[in-house]
């Protein structure tokens, strides 16, 4: 593995489904976010981690949940998946919250709720 | 409120100079991102900026005016590989980036 890798890269699911997108870094980073990207708008922070143990909410956490057991991995969880939840999501991190460089993304994986 | 301005699309020829400007607010500032983005890709980092001037990186140079709440990403010689869309981030005080919809950037031969 180098640098974030995230599964699946795209799926197709059923509305009400329960759904995780998982997020492994090895750069050995503090803090990991989850961004949702839809046409026609920015970015959007769903959660984020500052460090191993901690998740902070971000604009748009409605439906979703994470968890921070280690500082490898950050898994996004809708718990029953609805149709608005269909989009690009990406896996992101850094060196620190505070971190003022750059920001490293995952590949992205593709989500399409029916 | 939190808010990133640019525009959504523009067309450029192949070997010109093209602006991208980005217009911001946020609350509270530590620093000005540009960020490229090839469809179907992840975001890659272009330029980070958070004193007031130009930043010179290769055919790319990124300018900020802090009191104006503007920057731009000047691209320089294009090339047909620099289609793409290009995001503007703020980072506000809490360290969180604020970002744009993105400039879908055509380069025409």
């Amino acid at each position: 593995i180098a640098g974030i890798t995230q599964a699946p890269t795209s799926q197709i699911l059923a509305a009400g489904r329960r759904m995780t997108l998982r997020c492994t870094q090895d750069m050995r980073h503090n803090a990991m976010y989850w961004y949702r990207q839809d046409l026609g708008l920015g970015l959007r922070l769903i959660h984020y981690s500052n460090t191993a143990g901690t998740t902070g909410k971000g604009e748009v956490p409605d439906g979703y949940s994470v968890s921070r057991a280690n500082t490898d991995d950050f898994p996004l969880t809708l718990a029953s998946a609805v149709p608005s939840q269909t989009s690009v999501y990406f896996c992101a991190s850094s060196p620190a919250v505070e971190n003022t460089g750059e920001l490293f993304f995952g590949e992205g994986s593709r989500l399409t709720v029916l | 409120g939190q808010n990133i301005d640019q525009p959504t699309e523009m067309t450029a020829t192949e070997g010109a100079i093209v602006q991208i400007n980005c217009t911001y607010q946020t609350s509270g500032f530590n620093g000005l991102f540009w960020y490229q983005q090839h469809a179907g890709e992840a975001p890659t980092f272009l330029s980070y900026n958070v004193l007031d001037g130009l930043e010179e990186k290769g055919r790319f140079s990124s300018f900020l005016s802090r009191s104006k709440g503007y920057s731009y990403l000047l691209l320089k010689e294009l090339q047909m590989k620099d289609s793409a869309s290009y995001l503007c981030a703020s980072m506000d005080s809490n360290y969180q980036l604020i970002w744009g919809a993105g400039t879908k950037l055509i380069i025409k031969p």
